[in-house]
């Protein structure tokens, strides 16, 4: 399995203002995924950033809110941009691993984003 | 659509005993099923996951998992439970008819609780 690695781990940030995650993987992936999971709540699945490509947005999300860069097949990193309360939440990244479509996901430690 | 449900808040039980997390999936395609756990300020770890082949899947620390199509459930299981399995449980699908762009929906998550 993939080694992935997160930047920072968390980060408490005044409203306005934005924040650059960064995800570290150990090993070249095709997919990459990025996932908010607020306080209590399950994982939703913001974008996914595969390498070569735009990055792919959920219904719900837009690039101008979650800026999103894939610049190699080891790297990527999430924008969350002009900050609110309701940003407050863990960020996770997390890369597909196998081949075809039985490939399982794994995920990054995460980022815990608390915005006042 | 594809759904994910785990109709327990949260599963108790003593240390040695059996323990069953239960999941019951929607997808219009072939589902692909997995489960991770995610202890306390960590990210999401997998377990197990069932594509296609023998209903009962082995996984990770002892779990197993067994599909059963006409119930259309994915239930983790383990014959007997250590306190150090104390987490959180999420089930999730993705639809395999969707190949590389099919998405993973994650369930709601169950909160594990093993007593000494």
């Amino acid at each position: 399995s993939a080694v992935i690695s997160q930047k920072p781990s968390r980060d408490i940030c005044q409203r306005g203002t934005s924040l650059t995650i960064q995800c570290q993987v150990d090993s070249q992936v095709t997919m990459m995924f990025w996932y908010r999971q607020q306080p209590g709540q399950s994982l939703t699945l913001i974008a996914t950033a595969n390498q070569g490509s735009e990055a792919t947005y959920e219904s719900g999300f837009v690039i101008d809110k979650f800026p999103i860069s894939r610049p190699n097949l080891t790297f990527s990193t999430l924008t969350v941009s002009n900050m609110s309360p309701e940003d407050s939440s863990i960020y996770l990244c997390s890369v597909a691993s196998g081949t075809g479509g039985t490939y399982e996901q794994y995920f990054g430690p995460g980022t815990r984003l608390t915005v006042t | 659509a594809q759904s994910v449900a785990q109709p327990e808040d949260q599963v108790n039980v003593a240390e040695g005993n059996p323990l069953t997390v239960k999941c019951t999936y929607s997808v219009s395609g072939n589902p692909y099923l997995f489960w991770y756990v995610q202890y306390p300020n960590r990210g999401l770890q997998f377990l197990l996951k069932y594509i296609t082949g023998d209903n009962l899947v082995k996984g990770s620390y002892g779990f197993e998992a067994e599909f059963n199509k006409s119930q259309t459930s994915f239930h983790l299981k383990k014959p007997s439970a250590l306190v150090s399995d104390s987490a959180l449980y999420f089930c999730a699908v993705r639809d395999g008819a969707l190949s590389n762009t099919g998405k993973l929906i994650f369930g709601q998550g169950t909160t594990l609780q093993v007593k000494p």
